[in-house]
């Protein structure tokens, strides 16, 4: 069964980069089997995916934040990352890893497990 | 503005069944696209409850059911317990925004 686990800092200052690490146990980021997601949860607002990459280093990102947005994996250290630049007050929110298997259509996948979400918040 | 709607909140007595509506528009669930919900209490893991509009994962009770019909999808809850008291999300995806999509979550109260 796979694990999440979220880290990274709690507070990033506008204009800089947040950098997430999810650490993955129980399976491999190299599996065929997942794609290694990001999701977030602005304080009151809904969960907004964010982006997700395949053990091939394909990614998908959401064309909202597309321009900002870096994932990518470490086969060595069995993690993956998020990279978000230039951040404002509007990314503060709780950061969520997620899995979503690579079976059945692309569109129509769900995401299982999640990691128990970091708050990352964005002040000077 | 969410582009799944869900209300905000719904309520019910130990032991009575409870709806939790999601309703989107024909470039999500009117599109054919699956629906998934889930569990989530604050400070902990989002938890699948349904996936694939009426799936159960191994391990979730036969209390929890999702059922899909045109543009909008239902997550009924029978025989409500104390521990069902959580947010609730459903989930699916956007052919017009192109990602994946969720709703504003409703909280479930066990009165």
């Amino acid at each position: 069964q796979v694990q999440l686990q979220e880290s990274g800092p709690g507070l990033v200052k506008p204009s800089e980069t947040l950098s997430l690490t999810c650490t993955v146990s129980g399976d491999s980021v190299s599996s065929v089997s997942y794609y290694w997601s990001w999701i977030r949860q602005p304080p009151g607002e809904e969960l907004e995916w964010i982006g997700h990459i395949y053990v091939s280093g394909t990614t998908n990102y959401n064309p909202s934040l597309k321009s900002r947005v870096t994932i990518s994996l470490d086969t060595s250290e069995n993690q993956f990352f998020l990279n978000l630049t230039s951040v404002t007050a509007a990314d503060t929110a709780v950061y969520y890893c997620a899995v979503k298997p690579f079976i059945g259509s692309y569109y129509d996948g769900w995401f299982d497990p999640w990691g128990q979400g970091t708050l990352v918040t964005v002040s000077s | 503005q969410s582009v799944l709607t869900q209300p905000p909140s719904v309520s019910g007595a130990p032991g009575q069944r409870v709806t939790i509506s999601c309703t989107g528009s024909s470039s999500n669930i009117g599109a054919g696209h699956d629906v998934h919900w889930y569990q989530h209490l604050p400070g902990t893991a989002p938890k699948l409850l349904i996936h694939g509009n009426s799936n159960r994962p191994s391990g979730v009770p036969d209390r929890f059911s999702g059922s899909k019909s045109d543009t909008s999808a239902s997550l009924a809850i029978t025989g409500l317990q104390a521990e069902d008291e959580a947010n609730y999300y459903c989930q699916s995806y956007d052919s017009s925004l192109s990602h994946w999509v969720f709703g504003g979550g409703t909280k479930l109260t066990v009165l």
